[in-house]
């Protein structure tokens, strides 16, 4: 079956504009969930989506932002974007919250 | 916040050697605790799901313990190959999300 998808594999920005990043989970999957990684630090929870709503979220500002759709894809929004945005971005599916996760491939995301 | 801490940070063995690493967290109250291979340009694979205290799992070569009275979870691999070389996740799940270490990075020198 299908793993889960990730699009774009790589993108560059420039300070200010706003993104959008892709995630399509394995079939089936209600749960997805948005991870961030930086050089030195371990994968950063964004937040997580279960039948289109936000069920949990992480400590980071109000410009990451996300939401599910009912066929359980997943897009990430970042506005304004800041160098320190320049990161890996990995998106999970799971059946259910605590389940074992499916990770894309990620996104690399470069702000200039 | 919860900090899960992974040592060593990096470890370089020969081809053959056994080897493990550590993932420590300070608190008991968790649903499970996960272990993640992370191969370069590839996605985190899922290893191990661990919930209760002694458990311990195995998979091939590769087994891994969770004593959560003292808050830590052992990853042993037995006779490294190259193919280990990867970096080792741990990640525990709360109810609410996991929380990840930053890994031990194995290089497996042939």
């Amino acid at each position: 079956k299908a793993g889960v998808t990730q699009t774009p594999r790589y993108l560059i920005k420039t300070r200010g504009q706003q993104v959008t990043l892709s995630c399509s989970p394995i079939s089936g999957h209600r749960s997805v969930s948005w991870y961030q990684q930086t050089p030195g630090q371990g994968l950063q929870f964004l937040f997580e989506y279960f039948s289109e709503t936000q069920r949990n979220k992480g400590n980071f500002p109000g410009r990451f932002s996300g939401r599910q759709f009912s066929n359980s894809r997943s897009e990430m929004n970042v506005s304004t974007l800041e160098l320190g945005d320049s990161a890996l971005y990995l998106c999970a599916s799971s059946l259910r919250a605590g389940y074992g996760y499916t990770f894309g491939s990620g996104t690399r995301l470069t702000v200039v | 916040i919860l900090n899960v801490e992974q040592s060593p940070q990096s470890l370089h063995v020969q081809e053959g050697d056994s080897t493990n690493f550590t993932c420590s967290f300070p608190s008991s109250n968790f649903y499970a605790l996960h272990w993640y291979r992370w191969e370069t340009a590839k996605s985190p694979e899922a290893l191990f799901v661990m919930t209760l205290n002694g458990d311990e799992k195995k998979k091939g070569r590769i087994s891994a313990t969770l004593n959560t009275k003292e808050g830590y979870s052992y990853l042993y691999i037995k006779g490294s190959q190259p193919e280990d070389s990867a970096t080792y996740l741990c990640a525990l799940h709360t109810g609410n999300q996991f929380y990840f270490g930053t890994g031990t990075s194995l290089t497996v020198i042939p």
